[in-house]
């Protein structure tokens, strides 16, 4: 079955740890997006990427670093920067037809705490 | 500015009542779309239904009804019937033709369904 992949389910960050979560997808889209949400809270853009060796900063990309090697994958690296890392991350993909009517589908999602 | 607004942090209900998770939505933009997702406890969000500015056609689909009014802004969600299994956080989100694939999301509401 389709869909999207991330791991690990839970994630402990030491201080000063620079920590990756993985997002794999085999739905063949060309649109990826990494998403912070904060408990009661809704959901805030770190990155996003249209394709291959693209992506561009979201409303809060202070801290995190993305690469984007291959279609399939997106990876989400929080820096020792980011001092509040602690919070549920979510990954998603979309195909990037002009008009933004394409629906995003989401992975099962990250959560980071810090130790 | 774009925005959405899900005036309802929290609802409660006892099963079987219906009940409506209002959406409210600003923009200038003569053509966009609007998005609603559910999240249940296990995180990932789901999508629901997409509607776009040109379509005020309103759609059920089995227990679950949208009412699309572009003179009110408005979006609503309506469950007939409730569910245990309706509990979950629920998401509405604008998409706008120059967006950039991004969604505009509203912060979210929680609906408990008591049995």
């Amino acid at each position: 079955d389709g869909g999207i992949t991330q791991s690990p389910k839970y994630l402990f960050r030491k201080e000063g740890q620079n920590v990756t979560l993985s997002c794999e997808q085999n739905l063949n889209h060309d649109a990826m997006y990494w998403y912070r949400q904060d408990p009661g809270q809704g959901l805030r853009l770190i990155y996003y990427s249209q394709i291959v060796n693209d992506f561009q900063k979201g409303d809060i990309a202070e801290g995190y670093s993305v690469s984007r090697e291959k279609k399939e994958s997106f990876p989400l690296t929080v820096t020792s920067a980011q001092k509040n890392p602690t919070a549920f991350y979510l990954c998603a993909s979309s195909h990037p037809r002009a008009g933004g009517d394409q629906p995003q589908h989401f992975g099962d999602g990250t959560r980071l705490s810090i130790l | 500015a774009q925005k959405v607004t899900q005036a309802q942090t929290e609802i409660s209900v006892v099963e079987k009542e219906d009940v409506t998770l209002d959406c409210v939505y600003e923009t200038r933009d003569t053509t966009y779309y609007l998005f609603w997702y559910k999240q249940p406890p296990s995180g990932e969000l789901v999508f629901l239904i997409r509607r776009n500015s040109f379509d005020e056609q309103n759609e059920i689909s089995g227990r679950y009804s949208w009412n699309f009014q572009k003179s009110t802004s408005s979006f609503n969600f309506t469950i007939t019937a409730s569910q245990v299994v309706d509990s979950a956080v629920y998401f509405c989100a604008l998409s706008l033709w120059d967006s950039n694939y991004q969604l505009i999301w509203g912060a979210g509401t929680k609906l408990i369904i008591k049995p």
